[in-house]
């Protein structure tokens, strides 16, 4: 069974401190990987995809098969990045497809 | 960007009465879109799977019954919940994948449940 791990429910830390938030994922296919980001009375929407390879505002994450993780990290924390975050996985290919959410992790920038 | 719309944003009902979610792929067709429920401060639970055209497929635990779900287009999808009970006070959020090579989803902002 496909299963999302994001063990910490809350992590606090200064304005430029770097940051690091943790996802580990259990499933035997090739999945897809997905950060997505609930800023405070806003949608949920995608942060960044692991085929992408990208860094969108200041994050990256690296799919790491061999331990099974897809941990987010950021070098410098904002204040504005103060949200909840959600690792989700898909099952490689197919429309129908459903994203799987960890139980999120809430990031909490102090000035 | 493609945006997804739901109405209404909240509602408040009585025990018993039945309350329809539409959701809305505003500048985009979707084949497929999901529902969500959230509880407070936990993560988003799907409830199920929404093709076009088709019956929806529920998640294990969630009763086709009590949730029905209609897609009748490529750009609506409805949640209605019959016979509601507090229990079911949720926010419910619906999500649409756009019919492309990324298959990209997104979601709607939720609609808040109250039932008295």
């Amino acid at each position: 069974a496909q299963r999302v791990t994001q063990p910490e429910k809350l992590l606090s830390v200064f304005k430029g401190a770097p940051v690091e938030l943790k996802c580990n994922y259990s499933y035997s296919g090739s999945p897809e990987l997905f950060w997505y980001v609930q800023y405070s009375r806003q949608r949920l929407q995608l942060l960044l995809r692991h085929i992408s390879r990208e860094s969108i505002k200041g994050f990256t994450a690296d799919l790491n098969k061999g331990e099974t993780s897809f941990h987010l990290k950021k070098p410098f924390a904002q204040e504005e990045d103060s949200a909840m975050y959600y690792c989700a996985l898909r099952r490689g290919g197919g429309a129908t497809n459903k994203l799987i959410f960890g139980t999120g992790t809430l990031l909490a920038v102090q000035p | 960007g493609a945006v997804v719309s739901q109405h209404p944003s909240w509602v408040i009902c009585k025990s018993g009465t039945s309350v329809k979610i539409e959701c809305r792929s505003l500048d985009f067709q979707a084949t497929t879109m999901f529902w969500y429920r959230q509880f407070p401060k936990q993560s988003l639970m799907l409830m199920a799977t929404s093709n076009e055209g088709s019956k929806a497929t529920y998640e294990q635990g969630v009763e086709k019954d009590k949730f029905l779900i209609n897609h009748a287009s490529l750009t609506l999808s409805t949640l209605t919940v019959t016979s509601a009970h507090p229990e079911d006070s949720s926010f419910y959020i619906c999500s649409a994948r756009v019919i492309s090579g990324d298959n990209e989803q997104f979601f709607g902002p939720g609609t808040r449940l109250t039932v008295l």
